[in-house]
């Protein structure tokens, strides 16, 4: 079974830090892999998406990395600011359809 | 842009009754699905569309419904509410195979 997987499930940050989100996934015939933030109570938005041909994308102060040899998956967020509080969510696409990891959710503290 | 716009925001239904929840798209996209998200349980794929008059199972399609008839719009169906599909659920929305993925902003539904 196509299983994705995320830790930390809960972090908690000063304002300013440089951190890292981890996402592991069990099979690594992906076709693509997309980071979504998701604030309460709202839907999800998307921040990043790799193919399965790359290593990295940058938007802002994120970048996500993708490993597919090694099933994984890192978001780094730099300076991070109390607005980048939320959850975080792994998607992972074999081709019709995602696969979800549990989340992140993520503190930034003033 | 609208995107994906879902309906209603939030609802409550009996045991038994019957509802549709609306999805709809402006972008033209192919590929379109449901998901529902539960605590501890993450997002899970209910029913899924690959085209106008084309839909298949995801991973927890029952009690739910789905047809296709236009590229626009995909509206999931509770033929009889049960108090274990009271969820958060969303519609997404993709070009095609590979591409980036849109989300609604979900419906909240209560089963009582």
């Amino acid at each position: 079974k196509q299983e994705v997987t995320q830790i930390p499930a809960a972090l908690s940050v000063p304002e300013g830090e440089n951190l890292v989100l981890n996402c592991s996934f069990t099979d690594s015939a992906i076709y693509n892999l997309q980071w979504f933030r998701q604030d309460p109570g709202k839907g999800l938005t998307s921040l990043l998406l790799i193919q399965s041909s790359q290593r990295e994308q940058t938007s802002g102060r994120l970048n996500a990395s993708l490993d597919k040899s090694s099933g994984r998956s890192t978001l780094y967020i730099a300076a991070s600011q109390p607005g980048d509080s939320a959850t975080y969510l792994c998607a992972v696409s074999y081709g019709q359809n995602f696969v979800f990891g549990p989340g992140t959710r993520l503190s930034v503290l003033p | 842009n609208a995107g994906v716009t879902q309906t209603p925001k939030f609802q409550v239904l009996k045991t038994g009754q019957s509802m549709t929840l609306q999805c709809a798209q402006d972008m033209n996209h192919e590929y379109m699905s449901w998901y529902r998200q539960d605590p501890g349980m993450g997002l899970r794929l209910i029913h899924y569309s690959v085209g106008a008059g084309i839909t298949d199972q995801g991973e927890v399609p029952n009690g739910y419904n789905v047809s296709r008839s236009t590229t626009e719009d995909f509206p999931l169906r509770l033929l009889s509410a049960a108090p274990s599909q009271t969820s958060v659920y969303f519609c997404a929305s993709r070009r095609g195979k590979g591409t980036e993925a849109f989300f609604g902003q979900g419906t909240r539904l209560t089963v009582v």
